[in-house]
């Protein structure tokens, strides 16, 4: 199965400063058509997670332009432009490249 | 809108058997390759196991093969999950997830395992 890296695992932020999440795949996420299926989520407390982000970098419908996504290969990375208090939470990222999907262990942002 | 609704979970003894059901509305389910991913408490998520659109097709964890079953009957629009020879590992809050990028999930059924 592929791993899934996330660093750093407790991120406390600043509201309204950036923040960075980073990704690591233990094998390439590149798959036969071409795509990259590393997915993003967001998690708060006592919620199902929502996904942010999906093929690295497509923002789906209704997430915020403060969420961005990049990377290619191995690595990826979850930015957050400017931090609000609703972000606070766990993030993962998810390879859906192969058919036995894995998450990273979660990287938990909280406000300072 | 997209629904999808679990239940079945509970408090069950090691070595004790559940079902869990997923019931799923607003999307055309029998187009649609389901998942089950768990979460123990206080922990990150776990796919558990996925299922293709035909019913044809069925993966699962390391974790769980030999133990656990995915199906589906697509003319109820459900999806379920036969768990048996539970341990207390097991343990956690059961999501149903639609393929698709994983972009919908239900709300989770919370699994206890304990003596």
């Amino acid at each position: 199965d592929i791993v899934m890296t996330q660093s750093p695992l407790s991120l406390p932020v600043t509201l309204g400063q950036p923040a960075s999440i980073s990704c690591r795949s233990s094998q390439s996420l590149v798959y036969s058509d071409g795509n990259i299926y590393l997915s993003w989520f967001h998690q708060r407390p006592g919620q199902s997670p929502r996904r942010l982000i999906n093929k690295v970098s497509n923002r789906d419908s209704g997430v915020p332009d403060r969420f961005s996504g990049s990377g290619s290969g191995t690595d990826f990375t979850l930015k957050i432009s400017r931090v609000e208090a609703e972000d606070v939470g766990v993030y993962y990222c998810m390879q859906a490249t192969r058919t036995r999907r894995t998450f990273g262990q979660g990287t938990k942002v909280e406000i300072k | 809108e997209v629904q999808l609704v679990e239940s079945g979970g509970g408090l069950v003894k090691p070595g004790g058997s559940l079902r869990l059901s997923c019931a799923a509305s607003g999307f055309t389910f029998n187009t649609y390759s389901m998942h089950w991913v768990r979460q123990a408490p206080g922990k990150g998520l776990e796919w558990v196991s996925s299922i293709n659109s035909l019913n044809t097709y069925m993966y699962y964890a390391d974790s769980i093969k030999g133990r656990f079953t995915i199906s589906r009957d697509n003319a109820k629009n459900s999806l379920y999950l036969q768990m048996n020879n539970l341990r207390v590992e097991d343990t956690g809050v059961y999501y149903c997830v639609r393929e698709s990028g994983f972009d919908f999930w239900g709300q989770g059924t919370l699994v206890t395992v304990s003596s």
